[in-house]
């Protein structure tokens, strides 16, 4: 399975654009990539996916390199309630029948001050 | 907008003593998850059912038995606790990946059972 590398930690200061990186040189040519967050002491929520192209929706958008060997996660305006454990993680989409089974790493922790 | 619910949300037990998670989503998503998470880690996958009536162990699955008791409801067991096994269980259910389906659905999460095994 490809893995991903997240730095361990990022900071912001609120209402500046975030940029999380992911990198995944290992990845395959069906593997989607989807960040989750997770705000603490709740259960990780999907953010955004994607597989070759840019990507946007109301809560981030998605920036893929030309090789797809990283991603970068971007917030546009940082929030204090945006501090979470940001998880870049690859999605097989190749497979006939089967299970999703993501892995999930350690993270990146962002914190955001005011 | 329940989505996926979790019971208990703290549980503190004894070692040796057995207990059930229980896990329920109102999606109708055919797979669903266990995990458990240690502090300062990520997620680990414990067992999974892939639809109901199978279930498949994942990355941590000793210690810990699961029943797919219909679509909607995935329960854990610990049959004999222990302080290992003291960690933060998260549920989660997302539709069965189909070949050139709009497989990529997300996974939703409940928001976890604490548990406690001194």
């Amino acid at each position: 399975d490809a893995k991903t590398t997240q730095p361990n930690s990022m900071e912001s200061n609120e209402e500046e654009p975030v940029h999380l990186p992911c990198n995944h040189s290992t990845i395959s040519g069906t593997d989607y990539i989807h960040w989750y967050r997770q705000l603490p002491s709740q259960g990780p929520e999907y953010v955004i996916h994607g597989l070759t192209s840019n990507v946007n929706n109301r809560m981030a958008s998605l920036a893929i390199a030309e090789d797809r060997k990283s991603s970068t996660l971007i917030l546009h305006r940082a929030t204090l309630r945006d501090a979470a454990v940001y998880y870049c993680i690859l999605r097989d989409g190749g497979r006939t029948g089967g299970s999703y089974i993501p892995t999930f790493g350690r993270g990146t922790s962002l914190i955001v001050h005011p | 907008n329940a989505g996926v619910t979790q019971t208990p949300k703290f549980q503190v037990l004894k070692t040796g003593q057995s207990m059930t998670l229980q896990c329920a989503q109102d999606m109708n998503h055919n797979s669903m998850y266990w995990y458990r998470q240690d502090p300062g880690m990520g997620l680990r996958l414990i067992y999974y059912s892939a639809s109901e009536g199978t279930t498949d162990k994942g990355e941590v699955p000793n210690g810990y038995n699961v029943s797919r008791l219909n679509k909607r409801e995935f329960s854990l067991r610990l049959e004999s606790a222990a302080p290992s096994q003291t960690s933060v269980y998260f549920c989660a259910s997302g539709r069965l990946f189909q070949r050139g389906a709009n497989s990529n659905q997300p996974q939703h999460f409940g928001d976890g059972t604490r548990l406690s095994i001194l």
